[in-house]
């Protein structure tokens, strides 16, 4: 089946940095990917929509300037969190869908703000 | 969005067949249902997926009432590897690609050796 590869798998970095996280479509063309988060023992958020080639779209308490969603190519979105505080510590999670049916997803990335 | 009701946990035993509901009674005609798992750590993977008629797969079965306003996936025989969060989700087919998907809190099933 299709492949959606999500790196890193897990980063630890300083508050007040910024990191990105980076989605790849392996075997398809995704003109649309997703980003969810996910906190301890709760179920995935979607946080925003990535549209190749255009501006991202963000869900309700989303800031947009907090989370940098870039889609340069048809393969490759990044998402970055900027200025990271401890609350930004969280599972994020990357999906692309295929054939308009079957969303796939990728490893998710554990984020940890110190 | 309409909404799912799935039971907070199951348990079951390993090599025995599990049954996972999934209560929709606001379905509309145009939506799928569909049913990602979520192991421990990882993102979900898509399980199985159907509009009326019910749907075998290598990984499981999915039943849909007649009214459509539930639906059970079915594991024919568990194996530890089956232990997950189970989600239920409906899915527009106008929405296609560009919708994502709105996830419940889903059934955490819990499989005894």
């Amino acid at each position: 089946g299709a492949v959606v590869s999500q790196h890193p798998s897990r980063v630890i970095c300083k508050s007040g940095t910024s990191v990105k996280i980076e989605c790849r479509s392996l075997d398809f063309q995704a003109t649309t990917m997703f980003w969810y988060r996910q906190f301890p023992k709760k179920s995935l958020m979607l946080m925003a929509t990535s549209n190749e080639g255009s501006k991202a779209t963000y869900e309700q308490g989303v800031e947009k300037d907090k989370f940098l969603i870039n889609h340069a190519s048809l393969t490759l979105s990044t998402l970055t969190v900027t200025s990271a505080h401890p609350e930004d510590s969280s599972f994020y999670i990357c999906s692309a869908i295929k054939g308009n049916t079957e969303a796939f997803f990728g490893q998710g990335t554990r984020l940890t703000v110190v | 969005d309409a909404k799912t009701t799935q039971p907070n946990s199951m348990e079951s035993n390993e090599e025995e067949p599990v049954h996972l509901p999934c209560n929709h009674s606001t379905i509309s005609g145009t939506d799928y249902i569909h049913w990602y798992r979520q192991l421990p750590s990882q993102g979900p993977e898509y399980v199985i997926h159907g509009l009326t008629s019910n749907v075998n797969n290598r990984m499981a079965s999915l039943a849909i009432a007649e009214d459509r306003k539930s639906s059970t996936l079915i594991l024919h025989r568990a194996t530890l590897r089956d232990a997950a969060v189970y989600y239920c989700i409906l899915r527009p087919y106008s929405g296609g690609g560009a919708d994502g998907l709105t996830f419940g809190k889903g059934t955490h099933l819990i499989i005894q050796p």
